[in-house]
């Protein structure tokens, strides 16, 4: 079974530069989540969204970050302008609902921001 | 905030000892769930003990729930190399609608 998958795997740009990271979730798994992680705040999750629909963004850090998923196997989370501080790993997720069950995670991807 | 916080941040043990890792959170649950992520990797799903459950196996595996001190343990027991990895705790609230909570994990260094 294909599990969820995400691209770029790796991806390293310019400050000031747009980031679109990619993410298919397994198929028929209604709740979709992003996170980001890093060493000093490990796991966060930036935005959830249940049947193609955004639930809660509130881990969204700031108005440079957007989050879609225009249907059931896509979503695509967006950083414009990207900072170095955005430099993290980013992980998608998807489960079958509720949200509170568990979660298949993908591969991530590691972004850098020069 | 952070739900599930693990404990010890860091374990190193030698391969065939038994590793244990604790869990604490905050508040009530409907379940509770260990994951483990491999260096590069995704976190993988291990196990899920409900609220009204104390203890749940799954091989090497073994879950234990107290929900009155709020706290759950992780024990891998003849622990392999393989077994290297972060864990991590995430606990699911009884709402619907509200998603995984999950800790910092524990980095665990399993010597061969």
């Amino acid at each position: 079974d294909a599990g969820v998958i995400q691209s770029p795997r790796h991806e390293v740009t310019e400050m000031g530069q747009e980031v679109t990271l990619r993410c298919k979730p397994i198929s028929g798994h209604n709740s979709l989540f992003w996170y980001r992680q890093t060493m000093m705040r490990g796991l966060e999750l930036l935005i959830y969204f249940n049947n193609n629909v955004p639930i809660d963004d509130s881990g969204m850090p700031e108005d440079r970050f957007s989050a879609k998923m225009p249907n059931a196997s896509f979503s695509t989370l967006k950083i414009q302008p990207s900072e170095p501080r955005d430099s993290a790993v980013y992980f998608c997720a998807s489960s079958p609902s509720p949200p509170n069950q568990p979660q298949h995670f993908g591969d991530g991807t590691r972004l850098s921001i020069l | 905030s952070q739900q599930g916080e693990e404990d010890p941040q860091a374990l190193s043990i030698q391969e065939g000892e038994n590793a244990t890792m604790n869990c604490s959170y905050k508040t009530s649950i409907n379940n509770l769930q260990w994951y483990r992520q491999n260096s590069g990797r995704g976190l993988v799903h291990l196990i899920l003990i409900r609220s009204n459950e104390r203890e749940k196996h799954s091989g090497r595996l073994r879950v234990t729930l107290d929900t009155s001190k709020k706290s759950s343990s992780l024990l891998i027991t003849a622990s392999r190399a393989a077994d290297t990895a972060s864990y991590f705790c995430a606990t699911g609230r009884n709402s619907g609608n509200t998603p995984l909570v999950f800790g910092k994990g524990t980095r665990l260094s399993v010597i061969a």
